[in-house]
């Protein structure tokens, strides 16, 4: 089946403090994976999409990584901000008949204190 | 955001009557995707159009269905609203399917 696993499930960190936030997936074939931040009460806004052949690719302070190999990408988040506080999904999508289906993850939760 | 609203925002309706949620881009995408968010779920795929009058149903479509006559709006028909159904709806448009899927505000909707 395919599925996209996120953890941790929520974090707290110090503002100006770094964190990374990790995703596994079992989807198959492969396309490409995305990192989107949604904020509460709104709608989720792409951070970055990397395809088979991408192993890294920034997005001012976000940083997503892909290994293929082991089906693991991470996201980094560097000087965190206050603003930073959101959800952060991970979505996998695949090959199937011609079209190429999106497999959300249920997101980490993170929260940046003063 | 890339010009990509829904309507209404909020809506509180009742067991068994019907209710339509609309969506409405301006970027000229070809493709668009009504999704549903739950606590404890990621975002399930109900329907989406890949086209004028061309449209697939999605993970979770049982209970819905959608239209699109033209390119910019894609409805979503709760045909009879049931409690299950109460949800955050997302609309989502993108111009082919491997690019960046661009996300409405979303519409909180309560069945009582």
């Amino acid at each position: 089946k395919n599925q996209v696993e996120q953890s941790p499930q929520s974090l707290i960190i110090l503002e100006g403090k770094n964190c990374t936030l990790q995703c596994n997936y079992t989807v198959s074939p492969f396309s490409n994976l995305r990192w989107y931040k949604q904020d509460t009460g709104r709608g989720p806004v792409s951070l970055t999409i990397m395809t088979f052949s991408e192993n890294t690719k920034s997005n001012g302070r976000y940083t997503a990584t892909l290994d293929a190999d082991t089906k693991q990408s991470s996201l980094h988040i560097t000087a965190s901000q206050l603003s930073d506080s959101a959800s952060y999904i991970c979505v996998v999508s695949f090959l199937y008949s011609g079209n190429t289906p999106l497999v959300f993850g249920k997101g980490t939760r993170l929260s940046v204190i003063a | 955001d890339a010009g990509i609203t829904q309507s209404p925002r909020h809506k509180v309706t009742e067991t068994g009557t019907p209710v339509t949620l609309r969506c409405h881009q301006t970027e000229n995408h070809r493709y668009m995707y009504w999704y549903r968010q739950d606590p404890g779920h990621g975002l399930r795929l109900i329907h989406y159009s890949y086209g004028v009058k061309d449209t697939d149903k999605g993970e979770v479509s049982d209970g819905y269905s959608v239209s699109r006559s033209k390119t910019e709006d894609f409805l979503l028909t709760l045909e009879s609203a049931t409690s299950s159904q109460t949800s955050v709806y997302f609309c989502a448009s993108g111009g082919r399917d491997t690019d960046t899927q661009y996300f409405g505000p979303g519409t909180r909707l309560t069945v009582l």
